[in-house]
């Protein structure tokens, strides 16, 4: 099985501020999902990133897939109480699906 | 939404006794995947199936067993159930492996007591 570490586990902030977490892993990723996941609800898909180096942005969310197809990043800018969730990345390389075990970020007002 | 069901959405149950969780999809997708969450230890893969009739083991498939005798159809079963199985579980499905969305029901919260 791949694994797939994120960091930090968990990261409380107050509105406004930026933050970044990471997905690594020592397996090359033929590509690399970020999901997120609210409270009570199954995760869902924001971005796959596919190409070494590729730097997907949607809104204040920017996620960069590494030159070697081994790690991942998620930026949020001016994050804000709606961001707060689990954000899980998933590795794609197999029928194994492998999950990282994820980022549980918290938004204060 | 992807059409993906998931029943019971709660149970409780005893140790020892027998369990199935079913997974329904609307959408056609070849591939569906069982999924434990535990605080900690994230998603962790129980089985999966790349058709009617085929399935695989994940990373923790001791004491679970699986179905599919359709393609919309995914059952998890716990035959004996364990305290240490009171978790929540998601279904998910996709078209294909690799860069394919996974689109996931909303889990069932089981309780071994």
């Amino acid at each position: 099985t791949q694994l797939l570490e994120q960091s930090p586990q968990f990261l409380s902030i107050q509105e406004g501020e930026n933050l970044t977490v990471y997905c690594n892993s020592s397996s090359v990723f033929s590509s690399l999902q970020w999901y997120r996941q609210e409270p009570g609800e199954g995760p869902v898909l924001l971005v796959t990133v596919v190409t070494g180096g590729e730097v997907k942005k949607l809104k204040r969310l920017t996620f960069q897939f590494g030159d070697a197809r081994k790690d991942s990043s998620l930026h949020i800018t001016a994050a804000q109480p709606g961001d707060t969730g689990l954000y899980l990345c998933r590795g794609a390389g197999s029928y194994q699906l492998t999950f990282g075990k994820g980022t549980k970020l918290s938004v204060i007002p | 939404d992807a059409g993906i069901t998931q029943s019971p959405r709660h149970k409780v149950t005893e140790t020892g006794t027998p369990v199935t969780l079913r997974c329904h999809q609307t959408e056609n997708h070849r591939y569906m995947y069982w999924y434990r969450q535990d605080p900690g230890h994230g998603l962790r893969l129980i089985h999966y199936s790349y058709g009617v009739k085929d399935t695989d083991k994940g990373e923790v498939s001791d004491g679970y067993s699986v179905s599919r005798s359709k393609t919309e159809d995914f059952l998890l079963t716990l035959e004996s159930a364990t305290s240490s199985q009171t978790s929540v579980y998601f279904c998910a499905i996709s078209g294909a492996t690799g860069n394919t969305e996974a689109f996931f029901g909303q889990g069932t919260r089981l309780t071994v007591v």
